[in-house]
């Protein structure tokens, strides 16, 4: 069975703060890696993609550890707009089936 | 504007009866799937397509059916709905015939079955 294990939440965090988020995922010859944001009711959005060789956007960088099976989403100087769900997001070995973990909540306050 | 919709954005039905939420992308993208969302348990994949007339299970395909007759429209058909199919369910294209590229999810059909 695929699964995809999160931090449980909520985060609540000060403005500012720096926090990460861990994602461990159990099928060894999963092919790709996804932390996408949901606010609250709304849809997902791709937040960003996940490279073996870690990948920075602005305030968010994004590590793989394959050999951990271990995914990794740090977001430094938090703002209130940060406030959402973030979900740990595997794409399956055949690139077809897309596992979702149940995602971890964010609270940034002032 | 380049969007994924679906219809009706919420809905209360009884057992029993069929229904239909139509989902369609202006994108030509390739791959189309079907989620849905329950609190505690995420988003879990139901039907997913890689092209016209070629769809597949995900994880939690029973009780439902979809058909991909074109490139743009991906219809959920629920032919007996249960209560336990109440969920939040979001449609999600994207371009490449696989899962590797960014999802983008319509805004989703708030389903309640009496």
């Amino acid at each position: 069975r695929k699964e995809v294990e999160q931090d449980p939440g909520p985060f609540n965090v000060p403005e500012g703060a720096t926090v990460a988020f861990n994602c461990t995922y159990s099928n060894s010859a999963s092919q790709s890696f996804f932390w996408y944001r949901q606010d609250c009711r709304k849809e997902p959005k791709l937040l960003m993609s996940v490279y073996s060789s870690g990948n920075e956007d602005g305030r968010f960088t994004a590590q793989l550890n394959r050999a951990s099976q271990y995914i990794s989403l740090l977001i430094r100087d938090s703002k209130l707009s940060d406030s959402a769900t973030y979900l740990c997001v595997v794409l399956d070995s055949g690139y077809s089936t897309l596992t979702f973990g149940k995602g971890t909540m964010l609270l940034v306050s002032p | 504007e380049a969007q994924v919709t679906q219809n009706p954005r919420y809905l209360i039905t009884v057992t029993g009866k069929k229904l239909t939420v139509t989902c369609s992308q202006n994108m030509n993208h390739e791959y189309m799937s079907w989620y849905r969302q329950d609190p505690g348990l995420g988003l879990r994949q139901i039907y997913y397509s890689m092209n016209v007339e070629v769809t597949d299970k995900g994880d939690v395909p029973e009780g439902y059916k979809v058909s991909r007759k074109e490139k743009r429209n991906f219809p959920l058909i629920l032919e007996s709905p249960s209560p336990n199919q109440t969920s939040l369910y979001f449609c999600a294209s994207s371009p490449a015939a696989s899962g590797r590229d960014t999802q983008y999810f319509g805004p989703g059909t708030r389903l309640t079955v009496l």
